[in-house]
C-alpha cells in the first residue's frame, strides 16, 4: 500500500542554517507529492508540491525535487529563519483524493 | 481565500457523551475530510465525503460517524466518546478538479475526553 516515511524530529537549528528534511515514499503508479506546514496553533497549509518526476516545487525559499529513481522528495532551505519554526509533513496523493501523510517533523529555529 | 472553519478550538467531554464536531467551508468544494492528528502518528483519515449525502470510510472510522446534509458543512459525530478519542481533529476540503488537488485545512479542534 501507499506510505510515506519522513525524517523523525525534532530538528533544532540556528538561524541561517541549512535545512534538509528527508522524505521517501512507497506507492503504486505515479503519485503527486506535497509538503504541508503547520505553524503553532494553526491548521495545515500547503507549502509546495510536485506532480511528476523531476518536477521541483518551491515556495518561501523552500524547495523539493520529485525523484522517481530514489522515490524521494526531500525538503531543503538554504537559510532558515525563526519564523520557519513549525511541523512539516511530507504528503502523497495517489489515484484517489486521499492523502497519505508522513508523521511530521518538528523544526525549531533559534535566533 | 478559501476558508475552512471548525466550530470549536477546544472541547472537553465526558466518557459516553455524544459529541458533534462541525466544519464549514466557503469555497463550494465537493470534497471534505475529517482527520485526527496524534503525536508520532501524523494525520489519519477518519471519513471523507465527495458530495452531499455521500461518504466513505477512511483508515480509522471505528467509533465515528459523519453527516453531510449541505455541501458546505461536514459533521463528525462521536456516538459515545471514549478516552482514546482524545485528539486533535482536523477538517479539510478540496475541489474535485483533477489538477487542483490541494486540501485546505481548518485550524483544528482539540478534544479531550475525561
Amino acid at each position: 500500500g501507499n506510505s510515506v516515511t519522513q525524517m523523525e524530529g525534532p530538528v533544532t537549528l540556528s538561524e541561517e542554517a541549512f535545512l534538509t528534511i528527508n522524505c521517501t515514499y512507497t506507492a503504486t503508479g505515479y503519485p503527486s507529492l506535497f509538503w504541508y506546514v503547520q505553524y503553532p496553533g494553526e491548521g495545515l497549509q500547503l507549502l509546495l508540491k510536485a506532480t511528476k518526476a523531476d518536477d521541483k516545487g518551491s515556495n518561501k525559499g523552500f524547495e523539493a525535487t520529485y525523484r522517481k529513481e530514489t522515490t524521494s522528495f526531500h525538503l531543503e532551505k538554504g537559510s532558515v529563519q525563526v519564523s520557519d519554526s513549525a511541523v512539516y509533513f511530507c504528503v502523497m496523493r495517489g489515484s484517489n483524493y486521499k492523502l497519505t501523510f508522513g508523521k511530521g517533523t518538528l523544526l525549531t529555529v533559534n535566533p | 481565500d478559501v476558508k475552512v472553519t471548525q466550530s470549536s478550538r477546544y472541547l472537553v467531554k465526558r466518557t459516553g457523551e455524544k459529541v458533534f464536531l462541525e466544519c464549514v467551508q466557503d469555497m463550494d468544494h465537493e470534497n471534505m475530510f475529517w482527520y485526527r492528528q496524534d503525536p508520532g502518528l501524523g494525520l489519519r483519515l477518519i471519513y471523507f465525503s465527495y458530495d452531499v449525502k455521500m461518504k466513505e470510510k477512511g483508515d480509522i472510522p471505528e467509533g465515528y460517524s459523519v453527516s453531510r446534509e449541505k455541501k458546505e458543512r461536514f459533521s463528525l459525530i462521536l456516538e459515545s466518546a471514549s478516552t482514546n478519542q482524545t485528539s486533535m481533529y482536523l477538517c479539510a476540503s478540496s475541489p474535485v478538479e483533477r489538477d487542483t488537488d490541494t486540501q485546505y485545512f481548518g485550524p483544528g479542534t482539540r478534544l479531550t475526553v475525561l
